[in-house]
């Protein structure tokens, strides 16, 4: 079964500053993966969506890239504000999944001013 | 405005009490899903559904139902709620193909 880790479950940065986040799964048999922000008790807003066979995917300030064979991906957000406080979660769709995403646990961002 | 609709936003109920929470997107998507998510244990699918008539199990099926007999309604049912189904609950939508998914904005049950 595909398994989402996302490293590290909580940050915390200062305003201004550039960020990682990190998503690996161990099944490298995926359709796609899509990052997610979740703001507390709200719904979730789809951020990025890269296909199986591409590399990188910009938004703005956000970058996601994939690297499918190590079952990696990160989400680079730049020049951090106050309004990007989130949660973020990775998901990936697996080729044997019924088409379902399979979840990260999320990585919650704090940026202060 | 493309999206998905669940209502309602907010349920409580009593244990037993049958409930619908309604899905409806307006994208002509055909993937289907419903998710709930509770703290440290994320966002986990109940059921799916790849096309009308056509619905499968996820991974935490146990005390829900789904029907879809129109493509743009995915009700989820609980016949007969517990308070262990106090969750919050998503439903999602995709094209039938290696496209991402579209969330609603969640309802949140409370079964008491």
């Amino acid at each position: 079964k595909q398994e989402v880790t996302q490293i590290p479950a909580a940050l915390s940065v200062p305003e201004g500053e550039n960020l990682v986040l990190n998503c690996s799964f161990t099944d490298s048999a995926i359709y796609n993966l899509q990052w997610f922000r979740q703001d507390p008790g709200k719904g979730l807003t789809s951020l990025l969506l890269i296909q199986s066979s591409q590399r990188e995917q910009t938004s703005g300030r956000l970058n996601a890239s994939l690297d499918k064979s190590s079952g990696r991906s990160t989400l680079y957000i730049a020049a951090s504000q106050p309004g990007d406080s989130a949660t973020y979660l990775c998901a990936v769709v697996g080729t044997a999944s019924g088409y379902a995403l399979n979840f990260g646990k999320g990585t919650s961002l704090l940026v202060t001013p | 405005e493309a999206q998905v609709t669940q209502n309602p936003r907010y349920l409580i109920t009593v244990t037993g009490k049958k409930l619908t929470v309604t899905c409806s997107q307006n994208m002509n998507h055909e993937y289907m899903s419903w998710y709930r998510q509770d703290p440290g244990l994320g966002l986990r699918q109940i059921y799916y559904s790849m096309n009308v008539e056509v619905t499968d199990k996820g991974d935490v099926p146990e005390g829900y139902k789904v029907s879809r007999k129109e493509k743009r309604n995915f009700p989820l049912i609980l016949e007969s709620p517990s308070p262990n189904q106090t969750s919050l609950y998503f439903c999602a939508s995709s094209p039938a193909s290696v496209n991402g998914y579209t969330f609603g904005s969640g309802t949140r049950l409370t079964v008491v």
